[in-house]
Order: structure tokens, then C-alpha cells, then sequence
């Protein structure tokens, strides 16, 4: 079955600092792999996304690259922020049309000043 | 700006109470899913529905039903409540004719079994 593993947290990071949350994945065929973040008190929303093999999905200064070859969708930022802070998420679709996401366990991300 | 919309943020049953989690989109979505979000575990999947009656079991179905009756709007029931259903329950929608494969939250319902 499908599954997504991402790195243990919690992260804590001074502001300005680079960021790595690593992710992983099993999946049969050809997933759609998601970063979905969680702020403090909300529901979670959708970070940003890469639907095939190299592309990199980038958004509010987040990428990430979608590498087959390792089954990898690792989350960098360059420059992290307080308003950063939030949980993290890492999901992966591999039917096309009904969005049934597979979720890992979250990564919590506490920026300090 | 699109919302989804969960009855009640924070909630507090006894053992053996029915429990009612009501969940209404308000963007026509074809899809809607409850999730349980349990740290450590994530968020794993209770129920979903591609359409009207339509529901399929998800991940963890066990002590759980669902109803849908109305396009907008997706239930979820705990027949019984015991304390392990004790978590945080988060309701998303999502397009069938339009993939993205983006899903909208609700903010989520916490609940505490006792």
C-alpha cells in the first residue's frame, strides 16, 4: 500500500536559518506528492504540489522536488521565518481524480527570533 | 473565499454517547473526506463520499459511520463513544471534475471522551 514517512520532529530553527523537512514515499505507479502546512488554531492548506517525476513545486519560498529515482519530496526553505512555525505535512495521491491523500505523521517547526 | 465549515471546534462526551460531527462546504466540491489527525500518527483516513449517499471506508472505519444526504454537507457518527475516539477530527472537500488535487479543511472539531 501507499505510505509516507517524514522526519521526526520537532524542528526548532533560529529565524533566517535553511530549512530540511525530509519525506519519503511508497506507492505503486506514478503518485502526486503534496506539502500541506497547519498553522497554530487552524485547519491544514495546501503548500504546494508536483505532479510528475523532476518537477518542483514552490510556493510562499518553500520548494520541493519531486525525485523518483530516491522516492523523495524533501521541503527547503532558505530563509526561514517566525510566521513559519506551523506543522507540516507530507501527503502523496496516486489515484487520479478522487484526491484520497495518504498523509505522514507531521513535522511541528517552531522558529525562533 | 471558499470554506469548509465544522459544527463545533470543541467538544466533551461521555462513554456511550452517540456523537454527531457535521461538516458543510460551500464550494459545490463532489468529494468530501473526514480524517482523524492523532500525533505521532498523522492523519489517517475515517470515511469519504464521491457523492450524495455515496460513502467508502476509508483507513480506520471501526466505530465510525457517516451520512450524506445533502451535497454540501457530510456527517460523521460515532454510534458509541469511547475513550480512543478521543482525538482531533478535521472534514475536507475536494473537486471530482476539476483534479488538483488540493483538499479544503475545516478548521477541526476536538473531541474528548470521557
Amino acid at each position: 500500500g501507499n505510505s509516507v514517512t517524514q522526519m521526526e520532529g520537532p524542528v526548532t530553527l533560529s529565524e533566517e536559518a535553511f530549512l530540511t523537512i525530509n519525506c519519503t514515499y511508497t506507492a505503486t505507479g506514478y503518485p502526486s506528492l503534496f506539502w500541506y502546512v497547519q498553522y497554530p488554531g487552524e485547519g491544514l492548506q495546501l503548500l504546494l504540489k508536483a505532479t510528475k517525476a523532476d518537477d518542483k513545486g514552490s510556493n510562499k519560498g518553500f520548494e520541493a522536488t519531486y525525485r523518483k529515482e530516491t522516492t523523495s519530496f524533501h521541503l527547503e526553505k532558505g530563509s526561514v521565518q517566525v510566521s513559519d512555525s506551523a506543522v507540516y505535512f507530507c501527503a502523496l495521491s496516486s489515484n487520479f481524480g478522487n484526491e484520497k491523500l495518504t498523509f505522514g505523521t507531521g513535522t511541528r517547526l517552531t522558529i525562533i527570533p | 473565499d471558499v470554506k469548509v465549515t465544522q459544527s463545533s471546534r470543541y467538544l466533551v462526551k461521555r462513554t456511550g454517547e452517540k456523537v454527531f460531527l457535521e461538516c458543510v462546504q460551500d464550494m459545490d466540491h463532489e468529494n468530501m473526506f473526514w480524517y482523524r489527525q492523532d500525533p505521532g500518527l498523522g492523519l489517517r483516513l475515517i470515511y469519504f463520499s464521491y457523492d450524495v449517499k455515496m460513502k467508502e471506508k476509508g483507513d480506520i472505519p471501526e466505530g465510525y459511520s457517516v451520512s450524506r444526504e445533502k451535497k454540501e454537507r457530510f456527517s460523521l457518527i460515532l454510534e458509541s463513544a469511547s475513550t480512543n475516539q478521543t482525538s482531533m477530527y478535521l472534514c475536507a472537500s475536494s473537486s471530482r471534475l476539476v483534479y488538483t488535487g488540493e483538499l479544503f479543511f475545516g478548521e477541526g472539531s476536538r473531541l474528548t471522551v470521557l
